[in-house]
């Protein structure tokens, strides 16, 4: 049964700290997003991949959020350091490109940032 | 600009049927989706069109008209497990043709 996995699932720090976030797409789709949710926003595209290649990360907060993929099972979220508006749960997906608008989302990681 | 309009939250009866709107305004239209979100997890497929007409997939449809920019979920025989927040995305040749998310649409089903 092929999923997303990501880690942590809960994750609470203190203002400053460096936070990451790791997540393994499901084998053998090209594509990665990471997603930011809140009450306020909705879903906000952080990042997005394909084929380990960054294509647009126009969402993230460059002074203080990165993203990779050092290998086709490992993408990261990075964000260094935190503040607390940075609370909320961040969702890694994953799929086909063309392939019907099908993501595949992991369980998230809900970070609170105290 | 880009931009999707659903309603913020309907309110249903269980056994009967809901429709969920999503007009939306983008470039180069590649195909109208439709996600379901539970409190507490992740956003799950549902549907997919890119041809005008109705899908059809168990209790649940989905319509796109493209000329019109509009699309619905169309929910039948509504159980309380269907209470959840459902998302219409679509996807676009102007933003590398990620897709572009509505703000949800919370559905309150009551007995």
């Amino acid at each position: 049964d092929a999923r997303v996995t990501q880690t942590p699932r809960h994750k609470v720090t203190e203002m400053g700290q460096e936070v990451t976030m790791r997540c393994q797409p499901i084998l053998g789709h090209n594509t990665v997003f990471w997603y930011r949710q809140t009450m306020m926003q909705g879903l906000e595209l952080l990042a997005y991949f394909r084929n380990r290649a960054p294509l647009d990360d126009s969402g993230m907060p460059k002074d203080r959020f990165s993203a990779e993929m050092p290998d086709a099972t490992l993408a990261t979220l990075k964000i260094q350091p935190s503040e607390p508006r940075d609370s909320a749960v961040y969702f890694c997906a994953g799929g086909l490109a063309g392939a019907r608008n099908e993501q595949f989302f992991g369980p998230g990681t809900r970070l609170t940032v105290l | 600009g880009q931009s999707l309009e659903q309603p913020s939250e309907v309110t249903a009866v269980e056994g009967a049927i809901v429709q969920i709107n999503c007009t939306y305004q983008t470039s180069g239209f590649y195909g109208l989706s439709w996600y379901q979100q539970h409190d507490g997890g992740a956003p799950t497929f549902l549907s997919y069109n890119a041809l005008d007409g109705l899908e059809e997939t168990g209790r649940f449809s989905s319509f796109l008209s493209r000329s019109d920019s509009y699309g619905y979920l169309l929910l039948q025989e509504l159980q309380m497990k269907d209470s959840a927040s459902y998302f219409c995305a679509v996807r676009d040749q102007d933003s590398n043709y990620q897709l572009i998310w509505g703000a949800g649409t919370k559905l309150i089903i009551k007995p």
